[in-house]
């Protein structure tokens, strides 16, 4: 089955901390792309950061970054200097491809609270 | 924030009742989906089209249809609404970019169904 682990179903971080959020998935393709995406709330889910399986290079956006281990098949997300904006749902995902087609196969979900 | 948007964003109704979400982006995406999230829990994918008359099932089962006339809306429909229906249902549109499809969301429609 093609699944998409998060262990935390909530983390709470200090304000200017950082924090680190856990992924762990399961596919067979070798070739895919790992999401992270932020659900504020109330507010619409966006994109926060997306890393190629085939690079090696971890993926970083300002603040963001990933540690990405294909082989554990882990995609942990790392919030720098944390602020309170960054409250919000975050969940893992990854694509998959079936039939010709692409879909999202998302995680149960992280909830951040930060603390001021 | 993307230019997709949902109406209503909320909506409360009673059983039996017929009710159509709305989807609508302005960024001439041909994929859209349809998401279905209860409270604390992942995604499901429960519809998606590739373009205009094109309209799939995702992988949770759902009682709901959609059609996709335009290419900019993407409505689904519950002929009978239930209580089992209760849920937030998520839009979304994709383009091809960077080697992928990148998926933006709409705000979302919490839906309670009485």
């Amino acid at each position: 089955a093609q699944t998409v682990t998060q262990s935390q179903p909530e983390m709470s971080v200090q304000e200017a901390e950082t924090v680190t959020l856990s992924c762990t998935y399961d596919t067979s393709e070798s070739d895919y792309y790992l999401f992270w995406y932020k659900q504020p709330p109330s507010r619409q889910m966006i994109l926060v950061i997306r890393q190629e399986a085939y690079k090696q290079q971890n993926a970083t956006e300002n603040r963001f970054s990933v540690n990405f281990q294909k082989a554990a098949k882990s995609f942990s997300l790392k919030i720098s200097d944390s602020q309170l904006g960054d409250a919000a749902m975050y969940f893992c995902a990854y694509t998959l491809t079936q039939g010709g087609s692409e879909k999202l196969v998302f995680g149960k979900g992280t909830k951040l609270t930060v603390n001021p | 924030e993307a230019d997709i948007y949902q109406t209503p964003r909320y909506l409360v109704i009673g059983t039996g009742k017929k009710i159509t979400l709305e989807c609508s982006q302005t960024m001439g995406h041909d994929k859209m989906y349809w998401y279905q999230q209860d409270p604390g829990m992942e995604l499901h994918l429960i519809h998606y089209s590739y373009g205009v008359n094109s309209t799939e099932k995702g992988d949770l089962s759902s009682e709901s249809t959609v059609s996709r006339i335009r290419t900019e809306h993407f409505p689904l429909t519950l002929e009978s609404a239930r209580p089992s229906h209760t849920s937030q249902y998520l839009c979304a549109s994709s383009e091809f970019r960077g080697g992928l499809n990148e998926q933006f969301f709409g705000p979302g429609t919490r839906l309670t169904v009485l």
